[in-house]
This record gives C-alpha cells, structure tokens and sequence, in this order.
C-alpha cells in the first residue's frame, strides 16, 4: 500500500521561513516524480512545484519561484519543500503527491495534507 | 498560465448521468492526451480517477469516463450514486515553464 506522509505544517508569521517534508513508502520512490499540490481556504487545488525522480530538474508556480525549493532524498525516500518569505496567500493545505510523466503527466497517490497557516 | 475552466457545480438525481466539462488552449488541453481527473472530498487526500484523458486506475468504478474533443475535456459520471457527491478537478500538462495546470473544481451534488 502506497502512503505519503507529509510533516511541517504550522503557524508562522509573514515572511517567516517553514520546510514541509513528505515521508514516502510502498513505492519505489527514486523511480517517481513527486509534486506538491495546495488547496487555500475555500479555493481549489492549485499545483505548486515538481521535481525529477533523479532530483535533477525542478519546476515552480510563478507565485512561488525564488521563495521556494523543492528537494529530495532518494536514500531516505523523502520529499521536501522549504518555503521562505511566506505570504498569507501562502496559507494552504499542502499535499504531496507522486508524478507519473511517462506518457502522461498525472497525480496518481496523494497524501494527507498538512495545514500551513501564514499569519501575524 | 490560466487555470482550466470548469463549471462551479453540477447537479444530477441519483441515477442519472452527468458531465463535467474542462476547457483550455491547444498548449494544454488540445495539445497532448495528457488530461487527468480528481476526486476530493474534503479534508481527504484527493484520489485520481481518471488519466490520459480516457482510462482508469484499478479499482476506480466503471461509472466514470472520460473524454476530450478539441480543447476541452469531459468527465461523464453514470448512475450517479450519493458517494459520488464531491469535488472534482481536472488537470493537464502544458507546454510552458509551469507544467502542470488544474481547473478551478467543480462542485457535485446528488439531490
């Protein structure tokens, strides 16, 4: 059974800086594409960032380019994202999923989600 | 990149079939077979049920479909059931620096 755990979430302050990590088992993780997907309060699931199965290529939401980094570790079967610079608009249940990109680009399991709060 | 346009709701009588629509460009939609469907229901991990426009995950029932003519994708539910009530998003790769695009969701009641 596929589960994707994902950590992190919290309150924090704007600007202030939060790492997300997601905790993969019953796949072979260094195989996949991984993505985080957010929902805002009220809104629809929005897609913010991706990465390789290697870890070589990453792709980010223009809202989210250059404030944060997705990472992971194929040893540790982990997922991370490290948000700094954080904005209420940043205030979202985050989810991680894995990316299937051969001939096709779809979520295919979906975790949890953890609760990131960006407030003062 | 603009989000893939769906109705805000659709409403249908158990039993009965209903359709959500997902329109977007030729660089999305149009351009590849790569439309992909979502269920979610609240504080839950979304759960695809679709891919690729037309085929479905194991253990997804027979009574969703999908399909594509043009820019715009569909998502046909048969025998609409109560479980099915739900939100359901579609999304898509795109040929730009932000691969990966959603609709805005749909809202689906069983009255």
């Amino acid at each position: 059974e596929v589960q994707l755990l994902e950590s992190g979430g919290g309150l924090v302050q704007p600007g202030g800086s939060l790492r997300l990590s997601c905790a993969a088992s019953g796949l072979t993780f260094s195989t996949y594409a991984m993505g985080w997907v957010r929902q805002a309060p009220g809104k629809g699931l929005k897609w913010v960032s991706s990465i390789s199965a290697g870890g070589g290529t990453t792709y980010y939401t223009d809202s989210v380019r250059g404030r944060f980094t997705i990472s992971r570790d194929n040893s540790k079967n982990t997922l991370d994202l490290q948000m700094d610079s954080l904005r209420a608009e940043d205030t979202a249940v985050y989810y991680c999923a894995n990316l299937v990109v051969s001939g096709g680009w779809y979520f295919e399991y979906w975790g949890q989600g953890t609760l990131v709060t960006v407030s003062s | 990149q603009s989000a893939l346009t769906q109705p805000a709701s659709v409403s249908g009588s158990p039993g009965q079939s209903i359709t959500i629509s997902c329109t977007g460009t030729s660089s999305d939609v149009g351009g590849y077979n790569y439309v992909s469907w979502y269920q979610h229901h609240p504080g839950k991990a979304p759960k695809l049920i679709i891919y690729e426009v037309t085929y479905r995950p194991s253990g997804v029932s027979n009574r969703f479909s999908g399909s594509k003519s043009g820019n715009t994708a569909s998502l046909t539910i048969s025998g609409l059931q109560p479980e099915d009530e739900s939100d359901y998003y579609c999304t898509t790769y795109t040929s730009s620096n932000t691969p990966v695009i959603f609709g805005g969701g749909t809202k689906v009641t069983v009255l």
